[in-house]
């Protein structure tokens, strides 16, 4: 089963406007959330992350949003950029579990110029 | 420069034969981790280790092994036993604790010839 799921595989932005990446989960012990950007053939890169005593983090034109409720997580990039172009990861740990990490299926990005 | 050096980035491996994965890491990073990538998937986790001589099965660890004899080093060896070897292979590193980002390396891309 699917602890994260990422439901979009794509999106496509123009640039300048803002990009919104969802992600939900489904294991109540997940207490730190990350998103990564990957290029093709490189390793992810880390973005920004967000632990669950908080319900938003900012860094430059990335904010994380979390929902504990809903169980949601969502990253917006603002404004979108050419370079912004890649595939997005979401990714959960439980302190339960030590740093293991559990990802999402990712999702698309085009940054249209 | 601190990083993650993976190699070799391509490798072949005929049927029927272990081939090895080198990871190394000048971050002084107690945790080190491998995951897989396939295409279209999201990253999944075969073996960590949060401190020397000490490693942990992920949630694919079959057909795969690990050792962890130094703090640098975490290699992989993709057995014969693994059946559908061919894939993204990404190793990653994190201070130990819980609630730290890790870091990955460039991946080797592994093909069976």
């Amino acid at each position: 089963d699917q602890q994260v799921k990422q439901n979009s595989p794509s999106l496509s932005v123009q640039e300048g406007r803002i990009s919104i990446l969802n992600c939900d989960y489904t294991n109540s012990m997940f207490d730190y959330f990350l998103w990564y950007k990957k290029y093709p053939a490189e390793g992810p890169t880390f973005l920004i992350s967000i632990s669950s005593i908080k319900d938003k983090n900012e860094d430059g034109r990335f904010t994380v949003f979390l929902n504990k409720s809903a169980k949601h997580l969502s990253l917006h990039i603002v404004p979108s950029q050419p370079g912004d172009s890649a595939v997005y990861f979401c990714a959960a740990s439980a302190r339960a579990a030590g740093n293991k990490l559990t990802f999402g299926g990712g999702t698309r990005v085009l940054v249209k110029p | 420069d601190g990083g993650i050096t993976q190699s070799p980035k391509y490798l072949f491996r005929k049927e029927g034969q272990n081939v090895t994965l080198s990871c190394e890491q000048n971050l002084n990073h107690d945790a080190m981790y491998w995951y897989r990538q396939d295409p279209g998937q999201g990253l999944r986790l075969i073996y960590y280790s949060q401190i020397v001589n000490d490693f942990q099965k992920g949630d694919i660890a079959e057909g795969y092994s690990v050792s962890r004899e130094k703090k640098e080093s975490f290699p992989l060896t993709v057995t014969s036993a693994q059946k559908n070897p061919t894939a993204f292979y990404l190793c990653a590193s994190s201070i130990s604790h819980t609630n730290q980002p890790q870091h990955f390396g460039d991946g080797t891309r592994l093909s069976i010839l």
